[in-house]
């Protein structure tokens, strides 16, 4: 089974620090995308990356970036983290670009930032 | 614009009683549709997926879903609920290239013992 790992499930960070969310697949995806989760809003896509070095704001991007060196490996950074940044960060890979065979999701990452 | 509609926020249903979950879409082409459980605190797993062919899609944990383009729906079903499947649910439409989806806001179920 294809395996997303995100590597913390909780952090408490203060505002204005500059925070790092890490997301890795073991399955050689094509895809990876990072959405945030909040109450009432359902997931909504951050950004998303269709390749090494490749990577497109998808509705959210204000206040974030993303970097992707490696396959495997996609990273959501929070330049200045602000309070309306607490949230449940859900990392995903997908397969091949051009049909929809879904998304596998990570376990998520549970940001608060006071 | 692509949009997923999920009517209701809350469900509460006894153990053993039927379900329905509704779900709405907007999209232009021929859609990919999904639906993904939450359990608490965790990821969101894959229930079951609609690409083409039959209109009624069989999914895992007795989940199952019906595509109707004429309603733009595809909602969830199960016939008979355990107290496990109280989760948050969510559907989801692919949106063109890239694989991206777009979710609803999600609904909550509740099972009473």
């Amino acid at each position: 089974d294809v395996k997303v790992t995100q590597s913390s499930r909780y952090l408490v960070k203060r505002t204005g620090e500059k925070v790092f969310l890490e997301c890795v697949q073991d399955m050689d995806h094509e895809n990876m995308f990072w959405y945030r989760q909040d109450p009432g809003l359902g997931l909504r896509l951050i950004y998303f990356s269709y390749d090494v070095k490749m990577k497109e704001k998808g509705d959210i991007p204000e206040g974030y970036s993303v970097s992707r060196e490696k396959k495997e490996r996609f990273s959501l950074i929070l330049e200045s983290a602000s309070t309306n940044q607490t949230s449940m960060y859900l990392c995903a890979s997908s397969l091949t670009t051009g049909t929809n065979y879904g998304y596998t999701f990570g376990s998520g990452t549970r940001l608060t930032v006071v | 614009a692509q949009s997923v509609t999920q009517p209701d926020i809350h469900i509460t249903v006894s153990e053993g009683a039927s379900l329905e979950l509704r779900c709405n879409y907007s999209y232009g082409a021929t859609p990919y549709l999904f639906w993904y459980v939450q359990s608490p605190g965790q990821g969101l797993q894959l229930l079951l997926k609609y690409f083409s062919g039959d209109t009624l899609v069989q999914g895992i944990k007795g989940f199952e879903a019906e595509f109707k383009r004429s309603q733009s729906s595809f909602n969830l079903r199960k016939p008979s609920v355990h107290w496990s499947d109280a989760a948050e649910y969510f559907c989801a439409v692919g949106a063109g290239g890239y694989n991206k989806l777009i979710f609803g806001a999600g609904t909550r179920l509740a099972v009473h013992p």
